[in-house]
């Protein structure tokens, strides 16, 4: 059954630590995003990437960092340096140009 | 540059009523229009989009919108609303040519349906 899986599902870490999340989907699909939602702002885009080993940052990258080593795979790292981390983190595909995305279910960090 | 604006932060029906949620954006070309909704901590998942020809478009779940071009609107609607319809909805838009081919998310819109 093909789709995007994200884990872990929460996240809790203390504040100045790094922490990956991850990011897997097996649609064969070129292009993926990450996404956060906080309430009431709704998606803002940190990191995109077309192909594998090339990315590009977002509306918000500051304090992220990513990896597309392989087509499948396209793990976000939240360093000590986003300031206000806690929230929604979505994952996404795209299969061709005028296709919608697709998402993973999202993993809720929260950091105290 | 594009966006896209959901003016409503919150819509209220009575099941059985139609419901329409409200979106308009704003492209320097054509655009791409997409409808998308959210149950609580999941995902988004795909209702319905537009690229070209008829400006009326069938999604799932019964769910329909309407492009149009003058206004530069694109309503989600839906004849009668069910209980399990109440969720956060998002438009979203990207210019179907050149740009980024990024889409540009709107706020959300919840979406509550009363028994």
């Amino acid at each position: 059954d093909g789709g995007i899986t994200q884990s872990p599902k929460y996240l809790f870490r203390k504040e100045g630590q790094n922490v990956t999340l991850s990011c897997e989907q097996n649609l064969n699909h070129d292009a993926m995003y990450w996404y956060r939602q906080d309430p009431g702002q709704g998606l803002r885009l940190i990191y995109y990437s077309q192909i594998v080993n090339d990315f590009q940052k977002g509306d918000i990258a500051e304090g992220y960092s990513v990896s597309r080593e392989k087509k499948e795979s396209f793990p976000l790292t939240v360093t000590s340096a986003q300031k206000n981390p806690t929230a929604f983190y979505l994952c996404a595909s795209r299969q061709v140009d005028n296709s919608p995305l697709h998402f993973g279910n999202g993993t809720r960090l929260t950091v105290t | 540059a594009q966006s896209v604006a959901q003016p409503e932060d919150q819509v209220n029906v009575a099941e059985g009523n139609p419901l329409t949620v409200k979106c308009t954006y704003s492209v320097s070309g054509n655009p791409y229009l997409f409808w998308y909704v959210q149950y609580p901590n999941r995902g988004l998942q795909f209702l319905l989009k537009y690229i070209t020809g008829d400006n009326l478009v069938k999604g799932s779940y019964g769910f329909e919108a309407e492009f149009n071009k003058s206004q530069t609107s694109f309503h989600l609607k839906k004849p009668s609303a069910l209980v399990s319809d109440s969720a956060l909805y998002f438009c979203a838009v990207r210019e179907a040519s050149g740009g980024s081919y990024i889409p540009t998310f709107g706020r959300g819109t919840s979406l509550i349906v009363h028994p």
